[in-house]
């Protein structure tokens, strides 16, 4: 079984532009859910779909957005990007009624 | 609001010693679960063990071993027997149900384990 796919790996952004991040789950997972890691913050919560829908949502501004396929592909997009942005995207997946996330390797965006 | 505070910011061991990773926990619910991940170089946070709220029993998986205390909300992590491979940044987790029964984990702030041959 395919593990959770993040796309690009890397990307590297200009402050003011917006970015798109792509996420595809385990086959089978409905529930994808996105975090942002930094050194200052750690890993914090941005939010999570399930069934095309915004189930749950961290404290970010409305830069950060989302949204997700019928198959369960979630894309991830922040507009007017902030030198803060530089962070590692991480992905996650997980089953219904499951309970562990299992993530992708992440996309590292750094905004110069 | 749940909050999971790991105090080890960094571990440096010798290959072959037994290495605990402390992890003390917030909630006020009665149900949630507990993790450890492990995070290698890579960047992918690899899932190593979960614990619901009812199952205190410890458990021991080959090298791995984990000691789950409600009184003391404690739920550390020992690795046996240390390898150079086993050096990661891990981190602990706490999810309780959040709208429309998602468990989504809060995080520590990892504690970085550092394995010399």
């Amino acid at each position: 079984k395919a593990g959770v796919t993040q796309t690009p790996r890397y990307l590297i952004k200009t402050r003011g532009q917006q970015v798109t991040l792509s996420c595809s789950p385990i086959s089978g997972h409905r529930s994808v859910s996105w975090y942002q890691q930094t050194p200052g913050q750690g890993l914090q919560f941005l939010f999570e779909y399930f069934s095309e829908t915004q189930r749950n949502k961290g404290n970010f501004p409305g830069r950060f957005s989302g949204r997700q396929f019928s198959n369960s592909r979630s894309e991830m997009n922040v507009s007017t990007l902030e030198l803060g942005d530089s962070a590692l995207y991480l992905c996650a997946s997980m089953s219904v009624g499951g309970t562990e996330a299992f993530f992708g390797q992440g996309t590292r965006l750094t905004v110069v | 609001a749940q909050k999971v505070t790991q105090a080890q910011t960094e571990i440096s061991v010798v290959e072959k010693e037994d290495v605990t990773l402390d992890c003390v926990y917030e909630t006020r619910d009665t149900t949630y679960y507990l993790f450890w991940y492990k995070q290698p170089p890579s960047g992918e946070l690899v899932f190593l063990i979960r614990r619901n709220s009812f199952d205190e029993q410890n458990e021991i998986s080959g090298r791995y071993s984990w000691n789950f205390q409600k009184s003391t909300s404690s739920f550390n992590f020992t690795i046996t027997a240390s390898q150079v491979v086993d050096s990661a940044v891990y981190f602990c987790a706490l999810s309780e149900a959040k709208t429309g029964g998602s468990y989504i984990p809060t995080f520590g702030r990892g504690t970085s384990l550092i394995v010399h041959p």
